[in-house]
């Protein structure tokens, strides 16, 4: 079945770049996914990527995808403290099927 | 923008009792629900597909007489816990696909509903 790993913790300064990965292993994969979740709360999309692409920017947000490698990245350019949350990669294909999530990574910024 | 809202944010029941919690699509229609289960500091277990106007499909190893799902119209779908006891205890989200994106199925989720059961 599917997978998707991420790293658990990375603590980043404020105003430094933070970088997230994530690996899958499913090679129909579609598109990816990454989402935020903050304490007790449900998860925003932050961006997704479709797999025929190799990076998508947007404003502080960029998303490298190897897909030989099947290695998703999520840079966080800097990085406030109101970024601190959990983030979640996510892969899924066209239809309405459910995504699979990572462990996702708990990104904790220091002021 | 796509909200989905679920109802009620906590909720603390004795051992069992049966506890219902609803999910919305407020300005979109959703065919289809997912309904997401989340232990402590751990990801997000799909539970079950909620799909409109028919029986949901459940996950391997999620019981389906003890989490009743109902999706009676476009926009409600509704996860009973029936004789709810403490192992219940957890976070549970809902989330539908919302149309975004030409092709991605872009899930749009729910605050998440945490039930405590003493």
């Amino acid at each position: 079945g599917e997978d998707v790993e991420q790293s658990l913790f990375l603590s980043v300064r404020e105003g430094d770049s933070s970088v997230i990965n994530c690996t899958y292993t499913d090679s129909s994969s579609t598109y990816l996914y990454w989402y935020k979740q903050e304490p007790g709360a449900g998860l925003q999309l932050l961006t997704y990527i479709f797999s025929n692409m190799d990076m998508k920017q947007d404003q502080r947000l960029t998303v490298l995808l190897n897909k030989k490698d099947k290695h998703l990245s999520l840079r966080i350019a800097d990085t406030q403290t109101g970024d601190s949350a959990i983030y979640f990669c996510a892969e899924g294909d066209t239809g309405r099927r459910a995504l699979t999530f990572g462990s996702g990574t708990r990104l904790q910024v220091q002021p | 923008g796509a909200v989905v809202s679920q109802h009620p944010s906590r909720v603390i029941c004795k051992s069992g009792t049966s506890v219902k919690i609803e999910c919305r699509s407020l300005d979109f229609q959703a065919t289809t629900m997912f309904w997401y289960r989340q232990f402590p500091k751990q990801s997000l277990m799909l539970m079950a597909t909620s799909n409109e106007g028919s029986k949901a499909t459940y996950e391997q190893g999620v019981e389906k007489d003890k989490f009743l799902i109902n999706h009676a119209s476009l926009t409600l779908s509704t996860l009973t816990v029936t004789s709810a006891h403490p192992e219940d205890s957890s976070f549970y989200i809902c989330s539908a696909s919302d149309g975004r994106g030409a092709g991605a199925n872009v899930l749009t989720f729910g605050a998440g509903s945490r039930l405590t059961v003493l």
